[in-house]
Order: structure tokens, then sequence, then C-alpha cells
């Protein structure tokens, strides 16, 4: 039962425009979702995150967006740089457990 | 600047083996889990821990035993290593309370890539 699902294993995108990856879920007690970054062999670190009670979330390049009918979250990133190039992964948290539910990830390639 | 720390960032280790890994937190968090990430899989849940000497499995706990005697420390245990569990091996932690960091999310560690031979 995959609880958050990211459809699109990869994406590539030109440096200076906009990336936009998505995230589906299915579960209606995630209570925060959260965007995490991954370079190959490091740890994934935090990027943003949005509460369930908002639609929106901003933190400089980075905005997250959350549609709680269509069950949908998506990351903008504008402009694109080449060092945002990493594996994207979006989580949903399962509310008083503090557990983190994890998407399989998306693999962006910001071209130069 | 708070950290979680793996002991390896390379182990290779032959079938049969028993396999620890060692993950320790300086943050006073309360939570501590173990990750593996595969490729097109994303990261599955192993174990996890909310408080010292306890644990409940994840979402793919079969070969996986764990040890929490201490808040700050969290292992992994393969008590007898197979070749499926070739994998990048992600400790994190995380506290109850709203993080000014990461707002109830994890800090991760940097990772173990295990090879099993």
């Amino acid at each position: 039962d995959q609880q958050v699902k990211q459809n699109s294993p990869s994406l590539s995108v030109q440096e200076g425009r906009i990336s936009i990856l998505n995230c589906d879920y299915t579960n209606s007690m995630f209570d925060y979702f959260l965007w995490y970054k991954k370079y190959p062999a490091e740890g994934p670190t935090f990027l943003i995150s949005i509460s369930s009670i908002k639609d929106k979330n901003e933190d400089g390049r980075f905005t997250v967006f959350l549609n709680k009918s269509a069950k949908h979250l998506s990351l903008h990133i504008v402009p694109s740089q080449p060092g945002d190039s990493a594996v994207y992964f979006c989580a949903g948290r399962g509310g008083a457990t503090n557990k983190l539910i994890f998407g399989t990830g998306t693999l962006l390639a910001v071209q130069p | 600047d708070v950290k979680v720390t793996q002991s390896s960032r390379y182990l290779v280790k032959r079938t049969g083996e028993k396999v620890f890994l060692e993950c320790v937190q300086d943050m006073d968090h309360e939570n501590m889990f173990w990750y593996r990430q595969d490729p097109g899989l994303g990261l599955r849940l192993i174990y996890f821990s909310y408080d010292v000497k306890m644990k409940e499995k994840g979402d793919i706990p079969e070969g996986y035993s764990v040890s929490r005697e201490k808040k700050e420390r969290f292992s992994l245990i393969l008590e007898s290593a197979s070749t499926n569990q070739t994998s990048m091996y992600l400790c994190a932690s995380s506290s109850f309370h709203r993080d000014r960091t990461s707002l109830y999310g994890y800090t991760f560690g940097s990772g173990t890539r295990l090879t099993v031979v």
C-alpha cells in the first residue's frame, strides 16, 4: 500500500526555468507534508514543509502547494539551478506518531 | 551544528556474517529510525524507536533487528547478511516537539553503503 506516490522517476529542466515535482497521497490523516533533497552518497536534507491546514508555503526559490481535495502536493523551484540536481522525496507525517511515510523519489536534473 | 552520525560510510560484508550498523545523535531526540534506500523503491522503514529500550517494526523488518540501550544510540543488526540486503542504510532522528529547523521532520545521517558479497 503506497500511501505516498511520486509518479515521475525523473525530470530534466533547463537552468533558469521552473521545476515542478509532484506527489500524490492517499492517507487523509497526514497532518504535515515535507520535502527532502538527497545528493548521492549523502543523507536526505530537509527542504520545506507545509501543514495540512495550509495550501501554500514559500521559502526563497522553493514553494510547496497542497491541494487537499485532490490529495496532491507539488514543489516548485524557480529559477532552477544546476546545484538543485538531486533526488527529491516527498513525505507525509502520520499525525501524533511522528512517523514519516516517504514517496519513491524524483531525480531532478537541471541542465546548464 | 546538530548531527546524526553513522559509524561507517562504506561496508563490505560476506553472506552469513552478522553486521552491526551504528547511529548516534546529539540532539536529545526521542525518536530514531532506520531506513534503506533502493532505486525505484524510495525510502523504506525498517525499524523505529520512540524511547530507550523500545522498538517497533517498520514496513520491512525481516532479516533485521535493532537495539536502543541509550537515548542517543540506535543500532541496526543484520543477523545473517544476505545479498538482497545490499543497500544504502539511513538513520534518522526526530523530536515529538516542533523543531525550528525541520518542523517535525527528520535529521538524517550521511548513510552507510552496505555491500554483501
